[in-house]
């Protein structure tokens, strides 16, 4: 059974720090990963994808990977009362089936205090 | 550009009743995820279509069943309904089948079973 793990928080952080979200998965074969984020009531939207060891930014946003501990995490600078939501670990997997489908975390809550 | 279209957007039916949703995925992709989000489960893979054809499916009992049409919009039936089949349905198309893990999902349907 492929997992991804993630601590589910709720994480709370002043607006303007940085909010440091990890997740770790099982499956050693993954080559894709993602953060998605949900906000209450709405449906998953991506933020980030990354498909190689190290860091990759998108504004406030950098994803980092690290296939050799088998570890992904999403840091957000200057945290916004806006960020509040939960954040979603996905994994594609490489194998066989698995290949075709994403395999999620259950989420970490964010809350973003003004 | 029309976005992933879920209906009804609730519904609520008594235990052992058949409940029927539907989906209908971005303009030009072909292929269409079904995933369950429980409270406290996250979210769990059911089915994937592509192409008409069903690809994968997640561990749960035959009575979730689906299928996709040829304009590609799919439809998940759920058999002999359980209470614990409560949960938001989400559908998810993607551009390139099972290619990428950039999923677009629609708002869900929330099925509620009493």
């Amino acid at each position: 059974q492929k997992e991804v793990e993630q601590n589910s928080g709720p994480l709370s952080v002043p607006e303007g720090a940085i909010a440091s979200l990890n997740c770790t998965y099982s499956d050693r074969g993954s080559q894709s990963f993602f953060w998605y984020r949900q906000y209450s009531g709405k449906s998953p939207e991506l933020i980030m994808s990354i498909y190689s060891n190290g860091d990759k930014e998108d504004g406030r946003f950098t994803a980092q990977l690290n296939k050799a501990s088998q570890y992904v995490s999403l840091l957000i600078r200057d945290s916004q009362p806006s960020d509040s939501a939960t954040y979603l670990c996905a994994v594609r997997g490489n194998s066989g089936g698995s290949n075709y489908k994403l395999t999620f975390g259950k989420g970490t809550l964010l809350t973003v205090n003004p | 550009e029309a976005g992933v279209t879920q209906s009804p957007t609730h519904l609520i039916k008594t235990r052992g009743q058949q409940a029927t949703l539907r989906c209908s995925p971005i303009s030009g992709h072909t292929s269409v995820y079904w995933y369950q989000q429980a409270l406290g489960l996250g979210l769990q893979f059911l089915l994937w279509y592509d192409e008409g054809e069903e690809r994968n499916r997640g561990n749960f009992p035959p009575r979730f069943s689906g299928r996709q049409f040829p304009n590609y919009s799919s439809e998940l039936n759920v058999n002999a309904l359980e209470l614990e089949d409560s949960a938001l349905y989400l559908c998810a198309s993607n551009p390139l089948a099972g290619y990428t893990g950039e999923l677009f999902f629609g708002e869900g349907s929330r099925l509620t079973v009493l």
